[in-house]
C-alpha cells in the first residue's frame, strides 16, 4: 500500500524556486520522512530526510508540518539538470526484524525545468 | 566520494542463459538492497542483506533469482534461467543500518533478455 501521495508531474522555470508537495497521512511518530531524486538513466539520489524539523542541506530544504502529515521539498534555485523524478518515502530507522526497514519507492513526480 | 560499483552496466544475453549482476557496496556499509526497475512496475525491491545475511527476498522470483553476499565487499545476483520478462535496469544501493541517513545507490546494470 502507498504510503505517500505525490502529483505525478510538476513543471517550474529554470531559476525559480520547485516546490514538490507530497502527502504522509498515516505516518506513524518513528518514520522519517525521506526525499530522492532520480535522474534519467541513473540509480536513485539520497537528497535529504526529516524527522518533524525543518531541515536544509546543500541540495534542498524539508518542511514539514507541524501535524507531519505532508511535507514540501524546496529547491530553491531549480537547474535545467534538476529535471527527474522525485521520491517522497516513509520509513522507520534502525531494523527491527520487520518489514519497515524498507525503502519502498512509488511513482514519484516527475520535475521538469524548463528553460 | 565513496561509490557503489555495479558491473557489468550492460548485459544482452539471449534467453535461458544464466546472468551474473555485481555490486560492490561502500566500505563499511552493513546493509545491501538490490532492485529491479521497469517502465511499468517501477522500482521493486528484490532482497535485502544485513551484514551479509540474506533477510529478505520476499520480493524475488524464487524459482530463477538468487542472491548472495560471499563477502562484504562483493553482492551477486543470479538469474537462471534467463527470460525476456527480466529485461530491466537492476539496481544495488547500500548503506548503514543503524546510522540516520539515506542509501548510496550504484549507477544500474541494464538487462536485455532476447
Amino acid at each position: 500500500d502507498a504510503k505517500t501521495t505525490q502529483p505525478p508531474s510538476m513543471d517550474c522555470a529554470e531559476g525559480r524556486a520547485a516546490n514538490l508537495p507530497c502527502n504522509h497521512s498515516t505516518i506513524s511518530g518513528n518514520e522519517y520522512v525521506y526525499w530522492y531524486r532520480q535522474i534519467h538513466s541513473q540509480g536513485p539520489q539520497y537528497i535529504i530526510h526529516g524527522l518533524k524539523n525543518n531541515e536544509t542541506n546543500e541540495m534542498a530544504s524539508l518542511i514539514i508540518t507541524e501535524d507531519r502529515k505532508s511535507s514540501t521539498l524546496i529547491l530553491p534555485h531549480a537547474t535545467l539538470r534538476d529535471t527527474a523524478v522525485y521520491y517522497c518515502i516513509v520509513r522507520v530507522e534502525g531494523d527491527s526484524g520487520g518489514s519497515n526497514y524498507k525503502l519502498t519507492f512509488g511513482k514519484g513526480t516527475l520535475l521538469t525545468v524548463n528553460p | 566520494d565513496a561509490r557503489v560499483t555495479q558491473t557489468p552496466r550492460h548485459k544482452v544475453t539471449e534467453m535461458g542463459q544464466e546472468v551474473t549482476m555485481r555490486c560492490q557496496p561502500i566500505l563499511g556499509h552493513n546493509t545491501v538492497f538490490w532492485y529491479r526497475q521497469t517502465m511499468m512496475q517501477g522500482l521493486e525491491l528484490l532482497a535485502y542483506f544485513r551484514n551479509r545475511a540474506p533477510l529478505d527476498d520476499s520480493g524475488m522470483p524464487k524459482d530463477r533469482f538468487s542472491a548472495e553476499m560471499p563477502d562484504a565487499t562483493l553482492a551477486t545476483l543470479k538469474i537462471q534461467p534467463s527470460e525476456p520478462r527480466d529485461s530491466a535496469v537492476y539496481f544495488c544501493a547500500s548503506g548503514l543500518v543503524h546510522r540516520v541517513g539515506g542509501y548510496t545507490f550504484g549507477s544500474g546494470t541494464r538487462l536485455t533478455v532476447v
